[in-house]
């Protein structure tokens, strides 16, 4: 079946727009991540959706960066005022439930330049 | 703080050859561990999935093994072929309220025809 998908591949921006980023996740899967992966800084932990309700936002680097889930399925990040140090990948990952077997399966990733 | 680390940071090896991949975790209180493998310019792809209950986990020519007293998983890959090329990762997960992965530092592994 068809596996996480994400939006655009890649986002060029000027410093200060705003950017929203998608990620649909596998069909069916309840919790969805966000993560980014920058140089420097590897791969880190952004948000955490179970449904449409976000336990865990510890991620997010500023109050720049929101994301939300409607319907307990897609998912937009959005990112106002960009920063040159935003630039990185974007990851989206989902998984069926989460709980103790949680095996994660990630998109192709949105890559984010901001000039 | 969970940190986790990943030696070597790049291995460079012949065809054929059979090789370890090494994560280290400073907090064993861990629900589980996964293995990735990332290709330039892509996302990740699950390799292995190891439960905290666990020792190890096989997936044809991978073996992963997971000692969690010790804080410590490998990553074994048996004849080595250039396609297996590629970053790869470990990450440990919590679980509980913070479902959150916490990933290594990553070894980039190439293979050599």
């Amino acid at each position: 079946g068809a596996g996480v998908s994400q939006s655009p591949s890649n986002k060029v921006t000027e410093k200060g727009k705003d950017v929203e980023l998608r990620c649909d996740p596998i069909s069916g899967h309840t919790a969805l991540y966000w993560y980014r992966q920058s140089l420097g800084q590897g791969l880190e932990f952004l948000i955490y959706f179970q449904g449409n309700s976000a336990p865990d936002k510890s991620g997010l680097p500023s109050d720049r960066f929101s994301a939300e889930r409607t319907g307990g399925s897609v998912s937009t990040l959005t990112i106002q005022r960009t920063q040159q140090e935003d630039s990185a990948v974007y990851l989206c990952a989902s998984s069926l439930i989460a709980g103790t077997y949680n095996e994660q399966f990630f998109g192709p990733g949105t890559r984010l330049t901001v000039l | 703080k969970q940190e986790v680390t990943q030696i070597p940071a790049a291995l460079s090896v012949p065809e054929g050859e059979n090789l370890v991949l090494n994560c280290s975790f400073t907090d064993s209180a861990i629900y589980n561990l996964q293995w990735f493998r990332q290709d330039p310019g892509k996302g990740l792809t699950s390799l292995l999935l190891i439960q905290s209950s666990q020792r190890e986990q096989t997936s044809g020519r991978l073996n992963a093994s997971l000692d969690k007293s010790s804080g410590r998983s490998t990553l074994y890959i048996a004849a080595s072929q250039p396609g297996d090329s590629a970053t790869y990762l470990c990450a440990v997960h919590h679980g509980g309220a913070t479902n959150k992965l916490i990933f290594g530092t990553g070894t980039l592994l190439a293979v050599q025809p």
